[in-house]
């Protein structure tokens, strides 16, 4: 079955740098289109960062724009996300999520079938 | 584009039929989706396109709407449903945008 590891978390100051890490399993990973989602203490989700399947293009929401960097190393079944210069306001669960392909097998639906359980990162001094 | 759920929480009882809207900012079509949050567990996915069940969740759940406006409706509640809803619009994929959310409380 589809399995999404999120590691990588934990305590990190204010403009110190983190990286975390997705193990994917259970499915083709090179084929799928990948994202990174949060949730602050108390908040409601936002969307982060998009890769698609060949790491070729890549998206980023504006708040993390210029310090966050999403990769992805399709032989070692693994998504990425680089955190610098991090801010109080980057505390959060961090989740990675699969999309949903579409009936006719395409990606870029932006519908997010599977989700990891998430991994802490805690800005603070 | 906004999302904007209401209401932002709701209490109700075993049993009980809840619904729960979603309104866009601009019109998206069928382009909504909708998960379910629990403390500690990977999110799920409910609905996709506005009306089209993921593989796997029970039939008390549907979704209904189109363009603006959308509806999240829990026929019958069960005690596995007291979670935290959102819906998410993927008409401007990649850039996904969530609502909310709704906390479903037991009353």
């Amino acid at each position: 079955q589809v399995q999404l590891v999120e590691s990588g978390g934990g305590l990190v100051k204010p403009g110190g740098s983190l990286k975390l890490s997705c193990a994917a399993s259970g499915f083709t990973f090179s084929d799928y289109y990948m994202s990174w989602i949060r949730q602050a203490p108390g908040k409601g989700l936002e969307w982060v960062a998009y890769i698609r399947n060949s790491g070729s293009n890549i998206y980023y929401a504006d708040s993390v724009k210029g310090r966050f960097t999403i990769s992805r190393d399709n032989a070692k079944n693994s998504l990425y996300l680089q955190m610098n210069s991090l801010r109080a306001e980057d505390t959060a669960v961090y989740y990675c999520a699969r999309e949903r392909e579409s009936t006719y097998g395409l990606m870029g639906t932006g519908t997010l079938a599977y989700w990891g359980q998430g991994t802490l990162v805690t800005v603070s001094s | 584009i906004q999302m904007t759920q209401s209401p932002s929480s709701l209490s109700a009882s075993i049993g009980d039929r809840v619904s729960i809207t979603c309104r866009a900012s601009q019109t998206i079509n069928n382009y909504l989706n909708w998960y379910q949050l629990k403390p500690g567990k990977a999110p799920k996915l409910l609905i996709y396109d506005a009306f089209s069940l993921q593989s796997g969740v029970p039939s008390r759940f549907s979704g209904s709407g189109s363009g603006t406006d959308f509806t999240l409706t829990i026929s019958s509640l069960q005690p596995d449903d007291f979670a935290t809803y959102y819906c998410q619009q993927s008409y401007s994929t990649p850039l996904l945008t969530f609502g909310g959310g709704t906390r479903v409380e037991i009353k």
